[in-house]
């Protein structure tokens, strides 16, 4: 079980490209979960999905942000058009149930630098 | 707005130490209380508290939730070395999609030899 997989671990990009961070939940999990960590700060919720929907995104900005959970594949969270603010480490989670928190698995992060 | 603030900050002491972490929150229906350990990479699971005055113990560490002082401590006994990380505090409310965990700033300790 090698656990929830997130690539690339670090990734950089100009300002104004896109960037493509993917998580792999563990084995036997259909919850996904992205959170957002910037320097210094808590982890902040961005969004909540099954597969193929999206169940919450409340903590996601409305604009450039965008999130799947595909029937097959890696959840994606995507950036377009980045900005110097996006620099951060974004963690996905994992969970069997909706439980959550108790159930959840963190992946390692992608580390997201615009330069 | 919900919340939840954990002090200190930081913390530097030398091993054999106890320590004690604190974190308070402020949320609607509240439904459990959460403590994470992040050693630069994954935050790990330590413990889930969602009855008042009920110690989980885990080794040299132990937590406990007040839900009337709407707080929770995490007490490190003998700290050693490899205590060294952030120390994370999250709190599960009721309603809403119950997939959102309102995390604190992180308490990061640095154990000294």
């Amino acid at each position: 079980n090698a656990g929830v997989m997130q690539n690339p671990r670090h990734l950089v990009r100009r300002r104004g490209q896109e960037a493509r961070l993917r998580c792999s939940p563990m084995k036997g999990h259909s919850h996904v979960y992205w959170y957002r960590q910037l320097p210094e700060e808590g982890l902040k919720f961005m969004v909540y999905l099954q597969k193929e929907n999206i169940i919450d995104e409340s903590g996601m900005p409305k604009e450039r942000f965008s999130a799947e959970f595909p029937k097959e594949g890696p959840s994606i969270l995507r950036i377009q058009q980045v900005v110097r603010g996006d620099s951060a480490a974004y963690f996905c989670a994992s969970s069997s149930s909706r439980d959550g928190g108790y159930g959840y698995t963190f992946g390692s992060g992608t580390r997201l630098t615009v330069v | 707005e919900d919340k939840v603030v954990q002090s200190p900050l930081s913390l530097v002491v030398h091993e054999g130490d106890t320590v004690t972490l604190n974190c308070s929150y402020e949320v609607t229906n509240f439904r459990s209380l959460l403590w994470y350990k992040q050693e630069k990479k994954a935050p790990t699971f330590l413990f889930m508290l969602t009855s008042s005055g009920i110690e989980k113990k885990s080794g040299r560490l132990s937590s406990i939730l007040d839900k009337k002082e709407l707080s929770s401590i995490l007490n490190i006994t003998a700290t050693q070395t490899g205590d060294s990380a952030i120390y994370l505090c999250a709190v599960m409310n009721y309603g809403g999609s119950q997939g959102n965990l309102i995390f604190g700033k992180g308490t990061k300790l640095s154990v000294k030899p």
